[in-house]
């Protein structure tokens, strides 16, 4: 079973910042928090990880609360191109370092 | 391009035919991974392989049979399928014992008729 939950849809205006919420609440001290995105009939695309620093890339930054148990993925300037199926998964590398996926958030990119 | 291409990009075939997905990976990677999804359903885990060493089967039933010869390759055999087989089957790989993302080919679309 997936460990986050995240709302399952969201809105962003094109140009504008998007905040993708998760909760995480039963994390351990060695899960990461992975974020990937589908877009449509493509497979997952990595964006972003982290395990309790904040994290930013070309594509996205990650704040992890202090406690551990939310996070946030921030795409800074939304465009049409992002609009997907965001996910938010918690994975041990201490075992198999598989992925589950739960429905993740829609997020809806518009004019 | 992610490094992970798969082909056929899609497929139909009857439920009595014998084909294969192939998967294959430029990245250097240690571990691969198939994933299935269906409509409107999560990606589901099928199986895991390890250094060729296939280190989990979740429960998948056995007309779906990999094969990973060498870490850049993975298969899945597919005999006697069964409509509800059909859906987009994805092909990943990693580097194991590292916090290194998984990374996913764009999958193969498979019809069962």
């Amino acid at each position: 079973d997936a460990k986050t939950t995240q709302p399952p849809s969201m809105d962003c205006a094109e140009g504008r910042a998007a905040n993708l919420p998760c909760n995480h609440s039963t994390i351990s001290g060695n899960e990461y928090v992975y974020w990937y995105r589908q877009i449509h009939s493509q497979g997952p695309q990595y964006i972003i990880h982290g395990l309790k620093n904040n994290e930013t890339n070309e594509m996205a930054s990650l704040i992890i609360t202090e406690d551990r148990k939310s996070s946030t993925l921030i795409l800074p300037h939304a465009t049409l191109r992002d609009t997907a199926v965001y996910y938010c998964i918690v994975r041990d590398t201490g075992t198999a370092s598989k992925l589950t996926f739960g429905t993740g958030t829609r997020l809806q990119v518009t004019l | 391009e992610t490094g992970v291409t798969q082909t056929p990009r899609h497929l139909v075939m009857g439920m009595t035919n014998k084909k294969s997905l192939k998967c294959e990976q430029h990245l250097g990677h240690n571990a691969m991974y198939w994933y299935k999804q269906s409509a409107k359903k999560p990606l589901e885990l099928m199986f895991v392989y390890n250094f060729k060493e296939q280190t989990e089967n979740n429960s998948v039933p056995s007309r779906f049979s990999p094969e990973c010869p060498n870490s850049s390759h993975l298969f899945l055999h597919l005999h006697t399928l069964q409509p509800e087989d059909s859906a987009l089957y994805l092909c990943a790989s990693s580097q194991e014992g590292l916090s290194s993302p998984l990374h996913f080919g764009n999958g193969t679309r498979l019809t069962v008729t």
